[in-house]
């Protein structure tokens, strides 16, 4: 009973190199979220998904591209990465809109040097 | 967009005593809902509460939602060590991007034993 699983849990990266953080899920949710979280500011939101094949922008969605090509998979990337992006990540899920509450994963530490 | 706000940011107390902590928005939820993230960890639902006057508890938690819709509250009885963390409330409505849930920026608690 895994839930969602994010990889890796931790990473630097020199600025303008590119990566791809990896979001998966096992409870067949129809909807995914990228959140990030900086100190005093809460949970943003990146870019969502409401199901495979789909995508959408959040409240924050410069300098990162999406995509939900499986179901259970949602990949957040970083073209080219900038200080201003060090972050901790988080993905959630959810069954579907209006469902109780999301189910969030453990989180990936970003640091851009 | 649809912005809350969480007061207190951060609070000490000691073991033992109670905590409350609150939220407000300019416009109305449908939803709202209270998360718990501990150190190292994604946040965890703690309580959802769907209709406005609602009162919810969970164990030593009780929230409520305001009948405005606009504001909720979440206490914390007889504090002890395990409750630190970060609180975070959320608001969501329903329909297209509005499902999705809106972020306080959290109330970061500290307990002294």
């Amino acid at each position: 009973n895994a839930g969602v699983t994010q990889t890796p849990k931790f990473r630097v990266l020199k600025t303008g190199q590119s990566m791809t953080l990896l979001c998966a899920q096992d409870m067949n949710h129809e909807y995914m979220y990228w959140y990030r979280q900086d100190p005093g500011m809460g949970l943003r939101l990146i870019h969502y998904s409401v199901g495979e094949g789909t995508t959408a922008k959040g409240e924050v969605p410069d300098g990162y591209n999406v995509s939900r090509l499986k179901k259970q998979n949602f990949l957040l990337g970083l073209e080219s990465a900038a200080p201003s992006q060090t972050s901790v990540y988080f993905c959630a899920s959810v069954s579907r809109q209006g469902a109780l509450g999301y189910t969030f994963g453990s989180g990936t530490r970003l640091t851009v040097v | 967009g649809q912005q809350l706000n969480q007061s207190p940011q951060s609070m000490f107390i000691q073991e033992g005593e109670d905590v409350s902590m609150n939220c407000t928005s300019s416009s109305i939820f449908n939803t709202w809902l209270w998360y718990k993230q501990e150190p190292g960890e994604g946040p965890v639902l703690l309580i959802a509460l769907y209709k406005a006057g609602e009162l919810t508890s969970n164990g030593r938690l009780t929230a409520q939602f305001g009948i405005t819709r606009k504001d909720s509250f979440l206490n914390i009885s007889a504090s002890i060590p395990s409750d630190v963390g970060i609180y975070f409330c959320a608001g969501q409505n329903y329909g297209g991007s509005q499902g999705n849930l809106i972020f306080g920026k959290g109330t970061k608690l500290s307990v002294k034993p």
